[in-house]
């Protein structure tokens, strides 16, 4: 069955410093990749995705790309900021009608 | 409306009671899913519903979880003989088509079972 491990956290870093968290999967066919964000007393949003290999998904600073030879879809953000203080799940779907698989999330915390 | 809506947003239910939680998807979104999560834990699939019609239940832990969607919009998800171990956070999400696109979750009910 579809798995995604990602990396576990608290993952605490200073305001402006370089992010990874890793992420990588086990999928039968193609899944599309997804990352999920969660702040503080909010839902999950949609951060970011990629639907094939090599596709780089971006938004708000954020980017991961699909790396289909290496089952990885790691997050990576150049700056981080205090806001960007939340949860953050990887996911995949392997397409049609079925839900999302998601991994256990990663906590990180952006101090100034 | 603006987004998926869950109510109640808190519930306690004393073991062995029954609960119905109740999810509003995004108007005209085809698909609608429901997973639980548990502290410290990602959202777990529960069952997916594209329209009326549940075309996916094999995330439901026992059998006393059943979920229905009769009109194709509005979706409850009831657990009867409630046990500590339901204890969780029940999310839904709607899709305006089928999984791959954009799926948006409500805020979620929180329930416990003291």
């Amino acid at each position: 069955g579809n798995s995604v491990t990602q990396m576990e956290g608290p993952v605490t870093l200073s305001e402006e410093a370089f992010l990874t968290i890793n992420c990588t999967y086990t999928a039968t066919g193609y899944p599309s990749l997804f990352w999920y964000v969660q702040y503080p007393g909010e839902g999950l949003q949609l951060l970011l995705k990629a639907t094939k290999a090599d596709d780089k998904g971006s938004n708000k600073g954020f980017e991961a790309t699909y790396r289909k030879e290496t089952t990885s879809f790691h997050l990576e953000k150049g700056s981080v900021q205090v806001s960007d203080s939340a949860v953050y799940f990887c996911a995949l779907t392997g397409g049609g009608a079925d839900g999302l698989t998601f991994g256990k999330g990663t906590h990180l915390i952006i101090q100034p | 409306g603006a987004g998926v809506s869950q109510s109640p947003r808190y519930k306690v239910a004393k073991r062995g009671q029954d609960v119905a939680l109740r999810c509003d998807p995004i108007s005209g979104h085809v698909s609608l899913f429901w997973y639980q999560q548990a502290l410290g834990q990602g959202p777990e699939f529960l069952t997916y519903f594209q329209n009326e019609a549940q075309l996916d239940k094999s995330g439901l832990p026992s059998d006393r979880f059943f979920a229905e969607r009769p009109e194709g919009s509005v979706s409850t998800l009831k657990i009867q003989r409630t046990q500590q171990e339901d204890s969780a956070v029940y999310l839904c999400a709607s899709s305006l088509v089928a999984s791959g696109t954009e799926a948006f979750f409500g805020q979620g009910t929180r329930l416990t079972v003291v």
